[in-house]
């Protein structure tokens, strides 16, 4: 029973073509977050939504958007892909703010390679 | 600074218990976590500790947790071949940010 699906599990995409990765949510959970997650690295957090309010992190290139249309659903488009944007992109979701000890939902991630 | 950090691997023989250690800088943090990823796969929580608890068990897992030192460790016993994958400490802070910060993640090991 997934409950953060994310699609596809696997893109390729040659460099500079726009890329739509997805995310959807059966939790019905406020918070939706996108994170890029390299080898061996810390996922990064990219942006995330707390309803329809988007909130971007400062260093998040702006290369990177994203889209909200209801609460289960939620869309990182890259305009522009570069090879250093090759990573596994992963799609989380919480009840409410990280603070009061909300957990962190994740799907399985998209791994995203730029050709 | 933001900076959470972890030994990058750690390696037990099955039916050893496995400690794996986390420090964070920001003495603000409310709730810290451990998530454990599997190869190709998301991040899927683990258990988590309030900051003003020293300890919390939960079957095979302990998470001990010294603030003084901001110091943060998950031990894992009769740890299984199942055990192997990369162990990311988060912290959350009580800011009202929906911001987690992970550490580097420690990959562990697990030998038959």
């Amino acid at each position: 029973d997934a409950m953060v699906i994310q699609n596809p599990r696997y893109q390729v995409t040659q460099f500079g073509k726009p890329v739509t990765l997805s995310c959807s949510q059966t939790l019905n959970h406020n918070v939706m977050y996108w994170y890029q997650q390299k080898s061996s690295q810390a996922p990064k957090l990219l942006f995330h939504y707390y309803d329809k309010d988007f909130n971007n992190e400062a260093d998040t290139p702006d290369n990177f958007q994203s889209r909200r249309p209801n609460t289960s659903f939620c869309f990182l488009d890259i305009r522009s892909p570069g090879l250093g944007d090759a990573a596994m992109y992963l799609c989380a979701t919480s009840r409410a703010a990280g603070g009061l000890g909300e957990k962190l939902f994740f799907g399985s991630g998209t791994q995203l390679s730029v050709l | 600074g933001e900076d959470v950090e972890q030994s990058l691997f750690l390696s037990v023989r099955e039916g050893d218990s496995s400690v794996i250690n986390c420090t964070y800088t920001d003495s603000s943090s409310t709730y810290l976590y451990w998530y454990k990823q599997e190869p190709g796969a998301g991040l899927q929580l683990l258990t988590y500790i309030f900051s003003n608890m020293d300890m919390k068990q939960d079957q095979r897992l302990t998470v001990l947790l010294n603030k003084k030192d901001k110091h943060l460790s998950l031990r894992i016993a009769d740890t299984q071949t199942g055990d192997s994958a990369i162990y990311f400490c988060a912290e959350s802070r009580t800011s009202g940010t929906y911001k987690y910060i992970f550490g580097t993640g420690t990959r562990l090991k697990v030998l038959a």
